[in-house]
């Protein structure tokens, strides 16, 4: 079974610099990869996810992750953060194959910015 | 397109009563995944239904039931309320169909119960 760490449960990070939340993951298997996003009294909001092809993956708030098979890792950074982005951030993976397995999330990382 | 929509947002129920929570997923998706949310045990999938199949359940004790109907809307039920059900209890609608492709999950904003 497939299983998500997330090294860091609080970062805290000053307006306009940059910031990198560590996901490692672990499965037998080819995975899917995901990043959300989580604003106080919300529910998950995709941030970027990674299925294949180009191992770097963009969202448009300039997020990015990359997808590292031999490090078995999908950091999530952005080079200059906003107090807008504070919130809960969730890595998540799900099995390639069969396709059907659901998704696994890490515990969190509360991403604290500080202007 | 309208999102996935969960009622009612926010519950308080007595030890020992029973719940159920719903789930309208986006038009069209006919997976539907429910998840709780706690401070300790973070996010733990509940079950997934797709096309009113139980096609995935997780390791939650046998108070914890769902249903879709052929509308795919979801209900999940929880009896015997505990004070540890407390909980965001999270639903998700996709359009993964289970053939080698796990589509995005679009989340609602959550149900959130307390148990007192």
């Amino acid at each position: 079974a497939q299983s998500v760490t997330q090294l860091d449960s609080q970062v805290p990070v000053f307006e306009e610099a940059p910031v990198e939340l560590r996901c490692n993951y672990s499965s037998s298997v080819s995975v899917y990869l995901f990043w959300y996003v989580q604003y106080p009294n919300q529910g998950l909001q995709l941030l970027l996810k990674y299925l294949s092809g180009s191992t770097l993956v963009e969202s448009i708030n300039g997020f990015e992750a990359e997808f590292n098979k031999s490090q078995t890792s999908f950091h999530l950074r952005k080079p200059s953060v906003h107090i807008s982005d504070t919130a809960e951030y969730f890595c998540a993976v799900s099995e390639r194959n069969p396709g059907n397995t659901p998704l696994v999330f890490g515990k969190g990382t509360r991403l604290s910015v500080i202007a | 397109k309208a999102g996935v929509t969960q009622t009612p947002r926010y519950l308080i129920k007595t030890r020992g009563q029973q719940v159920t929570l719903s789930c309208s997923p986006i038009s069209g998706h006919r997976s539907v995944s429910w998840y709780q949310q706690t401070p300790g045990q973070g996010l733990q999938f509940l079950f997934e239904y797709f096309s009113e199949t139980q096609r995935n359940k997780g390791n939650f004790p046998g108070r914890f039931s769902g249903r879709q109907f052929s509308n795919s809307r979801s209900e999940m039920n929880v009896s015997t309320l505990e004070l540890g059900d407390s909980a965001l209890y999270l639903c998700a609608s996709s359009s993964s169909t289970g053939r080698g492709f796990r589509a995005e999950a679009f989340f609602g904003q959550g149900t959130r119960l307390t148990v007192v």
